[in-house]
Parts: structure tokens; sequence; C-alpha cells
């Protein structure tokens, strides 16, 4: 499969966990974005690499979230003290420079 | 910041009908408009897109057409099929093509049913 994968694809947490989600880009695409889409709405930006370097975080991206691209490859988001109003379908995409974004299957997190 | 309004938020066609989706946006340096399919429980899959210099873009059924002025974008399926029930969303990025600074902002969606 040569598409955006992330892992898990799902996971229940307890409030005030910490929890780590992973992404795998397409490999030749050096932007790596992350999303997160509450039911009903459509996605929303929070933050975004290009190769290694994180280039833009929104202000939805508070002080418990935080992303990192070690290697310009796959990605990492971490949620540090999980609150309820986390919970949702956190997307990755990747593309190539500035082309189109290809999305991920996403990780469904619930936290209870 | 940009803002993406799409309407309308649901829409139900017969089959063989043509469905139409429209978006404005805020930002008049948005200069790449993308469309998206969502469905049930899967990811959002890239449809057609549009950038700035071009007024209109067809692949078969689908059609996306661009009116720079006044700030609206629009997406035309036409022969509508079961298979084309999904959310759509339209979505806009400033400065460069399919990015900026990695920055699509997205519309709410729109919730097409196509009835047998």
């Amino acid at each position: 499969d040569t598409g955006v994968s992330q892992n898990p694809r799902h996971k229940i947490t307890k409030r005030g966990q910490n929890v780590t989600f992973r992404c795998d880009p397409i490999s030749e695409h050096n932007r790596l974005y992350w999303y997160r889409q509450t039911l009903g709405q459509g996605p929303e930006f929070l933050t975004y690499f290009q190769n290694e370097a994180q280039l833009e975080k929104s202000r939805l991206l508070s002080d418990r979230f935080s992303a990192e691209r070690p290697k310009g490859s796959f990605s990492t988001l971490e949620i540090q003290r999980t609150e309820q109003g986390d919970s949702a379908m956190y997307l990755c995409a990747s593309s190539l420079q500035a082309t189109s974004k290809f999305f991920g299957p996403g990780t469904r997190l619930t936290v209870l | 910041g940009e803002n993406v309004e799409q309407h309308p938020s649901t829409l139900s066609v017969q089959e063989g009908d043509s469905a139409v989706i429209k978006c404005t946006y805020s930002d008049s340096a948005s200069n790449y408009f993308p469309w998206y399919k969502q469905e049930l429980g899967k990811r959002p899959q890239l449809i057609i897109d549009i950038r700035s210099n071009v007024g209109e873009k067809k692949d078969q059924r689908i059609a996306v057409t661009l009116n720079k002025t006044a700030k609206h974008f629009s997406l035309h399926i036409t022969e509508t099929q079961p298979e084309d029930s999904a959310v759509y969303f339209c979505a806009a990025s400033t400065r460069d093509y399919g990015g900026s600074q990695g920055n699509l902002i997205f519309g709410k969606g729109t919730k097409l049913s196509v009835k047998p």
C-alpha cells in the first residue's frame, strides 16, 4: 500500500492519560499535515511539517499537543493529559511540495 | 484569516439528476480550491481541484467552477449515481499552490444523498 497510513486506527483512553499517534506519509512526500475532524464538521488544521521542520501550528494546538517529524519521514502526534473534548478523528495528510494533499484513514480517539 | 462557507448542508437528488454544491471564501489571496469526498467512516478523498488561474475544470461527471471576483466556487456532479452519496467538503488555501503554509481551510460539508 503506497498511500498514507496511520496507527492506531482506534484509541480509547481515560481522561488524563497520554496518547501518541503515528502517521507514515507517501514515501516521496516532503509535506505532512495533521488535521482534527469532529462529527459533522470539516477537518480542522492542526500543524504542518516540511521535511523535519514544523512550519505552522494552529491555535487549536494547545500546549498539551506536540507533534514531531524527526527524520522528515513519519510523524507522531502526542496528546498529554487527554480531555473528553479531545475525542475526534485525527487525520494525517501528505503532499509533495505544493501538490494535492492525500489523507490517511485517521485515528479515532475516544476519551472516557 | 480565511473562512469558507458551504451550502447546502444536505442535498437530496434523484439518480440521474445533477447536484450543485457552492462555497464562498473570504481571503482574496486564496488560490487553490480542492474538493474532497468522504464516505461514512472513511478518509477524505480528493476528487477534483482548481487553481486560481483557471475558471473551470472538468473530470468526467464532475466539474468545478471558480469566480475569483465573487470569491465563490462550485462543484457540479452530473448524471448522479447512488455511489455518489457521501459528504463533500470544499476547501481553500492561500499563497502556495496546494498548501501555502499548509493551511487548507475546509467548509462544513454537504451530505449528498442520491436516491435510486
